[in-house]
């Protein structure tokens, strides 16, 4: 089955830096069926990007997703207080099946 | 407004059965995959499965497989996760979930406000 790994389990950062968040899979998935989301403390996660790289609707501009096969990528430029939370990658189709999560925090 | 509504937070005892609920409104609901998501205190998201309301058909994940039943009542536009025995390794928030597209097992755009279950003697 399937594995997905995210990278790292936790990065540092300040307020107006760049994120890069990773997700790698353990077999090739197709594009077009890769996820992001984010899910702030005490609240339900939030779709941010789908088909690897298209941006969900109300997601502001600054989240970015790319890559391809095995390799996925989640930036964030110029980081906003309210982005610091914890992102997952998911892989959906069949049963969708989700990364551990990247916890992003404030340096 | 495309909503889900869930049950809310209930309290149970190991070997005790449960039915949590997740209502749907605002779109057509036979014609999305909705699917239930378990997030353990402290821990990851992980899918239990999905359905389509339009004919029922259901795709667990394998860890999941046989310990939950997913349904719904498509008269009343309500998916359901139920369990017949519980566990205390049950202890978690769970998440339906909307497929973005209709009729494909897509991305989940729309979430429900989560039902805490807790399982403790």
């Amino acid at each position: 089955e399937i594995v997905l790994t995210q990278s790292p389990n936790t990065l540092s950062l300040s307020p107006g830096e760049g994120a890069s968040l990773s997700c790698r899979a353990s077999q090739a998935i197709s594009t077009s069926y890769l996820a992001w989301y984010q899910q702030r403390p005490g609240q339900a996660p939030r779709l941010l990007i789908y088909g690897a790289s298209n941006r969900a609707a109300g997601i502001p501009d600054r989240f970015s997703g790319s890559g391809s096969e095995t390799d996925f990528t989640l930036t964030i430029s110029r980081l906003e207080p309210e982005d610091f939370a914890v992102y997952y990658c998911q892989r959906y189709g069949r049963p969708p099946l989700f990364g551990q999560g990247t916890k992003l925090e404030i340096k | 407004e495309v909503q889900l509504a869930q049950s809310g937070a209930v309290v149970k005892k190991p070997g005790e059965s449960l039915k949590i609920s997740c209502q749907s409104s605002g779109y057509d609901f036979d014609t999305y995959w909705i699917g239930w998501v378990r997030q353990m205190p402290g821990k990851g998201l992980e899918c239990m499965g999905v359905i389509y309301p339009g004919d029922s058909e259901t795709r667990y994940s394998p860890s999941f497989q046989g310990q939950v039943t997913i349904s719904v009542d498509k008269s009343i536009s309500t998916a359901y996760l139920q369990w017949s025995s519980l566990k205390a390794s049950d202890t978690a928030m769970y998440y339906c979930a909307r497929g973005r597209w209709p009729q494909w097992i897509d991305a989940f755009d729309i979430w429900g406000q989560g039902t805490m279950v807790s399982v403790s003697s």
